[in-house]
C-alpha cells in the first residue's frame, strides 16, 4: 500500500525555525515534493526532493533520505503569512501522479 | 496565478443530479489530473490523463467520470450526486512524461461544489 504520514499541526512563534516532518511508503519514488495550502486555496509548489540531502530556497529547505523514506521541511525566520497547511507529497511510479500525506496545519503566532 | 483555469468556482446542486467541471491545463502542458478535498481528508487523487489517454487511475468512484480533449482541457463528470460528494475539486497539470523524471504540478483554484 501507500502510506505518508505528518503530523497533524503544529505551532511555532514568529521569527523561529520550525521543522516538519513526513514519513513514506510507497510501491514507487520518483521524488519527494512540498506544497504549501492557505485553507480554501490551491496548493502552491515549494520544494522538490529526488536525490538524498538538502534542498535550499530562501527561507525553505527541504531534506531527503530514502533509505529511511523520510523527508522535512524546513523554515526558517517564520513569518505570520506562513500560517497554513504544508502538504507532503510523493510520486509514485506513475507518471506524475502524487500521493499526499494529510497535510500539516502550522499556526504561526506573535 | 498558476495558469490553470477551472471553471465554475462554486457549485451548489441537489441530490441525484449531475454536473461537470472544467479545467484548462498551463500552455503546452500535456498531463492533467485530478484530485478531491473533503474537509476531513487531504488531497485524494482522483485520475489522470496524459494527452488525451487516460494514464492512471485512483479512488474514483464509478459515478464519476473524467475526459481530456484534443485541446488538452479536462472535464470531470460527477453524476448521482450525494452529501458526501461534497469537496474542493483541484485540477492540475504538468509536463510529466507517461514514466519520466516527475516534475512539479500547478494547480488550479479549485471548484467548490456544495451537494445539498
Amino acid at each position: 500500500g501507500q502510506n505518508i504520514d505528518q503530523p497533524t499541526e503544529m505551532t511555532a512563534t514568529e521569527g523561529a525555525i520550525v521543522q516538519i516532518n513526513c514519513t513514506y511508503q510507497t510501491s514507487g519514488f520518483n521524488g519527494l515534493f512540498w506544497y504549501q495550502q492557505h485553507a480554501g486555496e490551491a496548493p502552491t509548489f515549494l520544494s522538490y526532493n529526488v536525490l538524498d540531502g538538502l534542498e535550499e530556497k530562501g527561507r525553505f529547505s527541504s531534506f531527503l533520505s530514502r533509505s529511511k523514506g523520510y523527508s522535512y521541511l524546513l523554515l526558517k525566520e517564520l513569518q505570520m503569512k506562513d500560517s497554513a497547511s504544508y502538504l507532503c507529497a510523493v510520486a509514485g511510479d506513475q507518471g506524475g501522479k502524487l500521493i499526499f500525506g494529510q497535510g500539516t496545519e502550522l499556526s504561526v503566532k506573535p | 496565478d498558476s495558469g490553470v483555469t477551472q471553471t465554475p468556482k462554486h457549485l451548489i446542486t441537489a441530490t441525484g443530479q449531475r454536473v461537470t467541471l472544467r479545467c484548462s491545463p498551463r500552455s503546452g502542458d500535456l498531463s492533467v489530473y485530478w484530485y478531491q478535498q473533503s474537509l476531513d481528508q487531504g488531497l485524494q487523487f482522483l485520475i489522470q490523463y496524459y494527452n488525451g489517454e487516460e494514464r492512471a487511475k485512483g479512488n474514483i468512484l464509478e459515478r464519476f467520470s473524467a475526459q481530456q480533449f484534443p485541446d488538452l482541457h479536462s472535464e470531470l463528470n460527477l453524476s448521482s450526486l450525494e452529501l458526501g460528494d461534497s469537496a474542493l475539486y483541484f485540477c492540475a497539470s504538468s509536463h510529466a512524461r507517461e514514466r519520466a523524471v516527475n516534475t512539479e504540478a500547478f494547480f488550479g483554484q479549485g471548484t467548490r461544489l456544495t451537494v445539498v
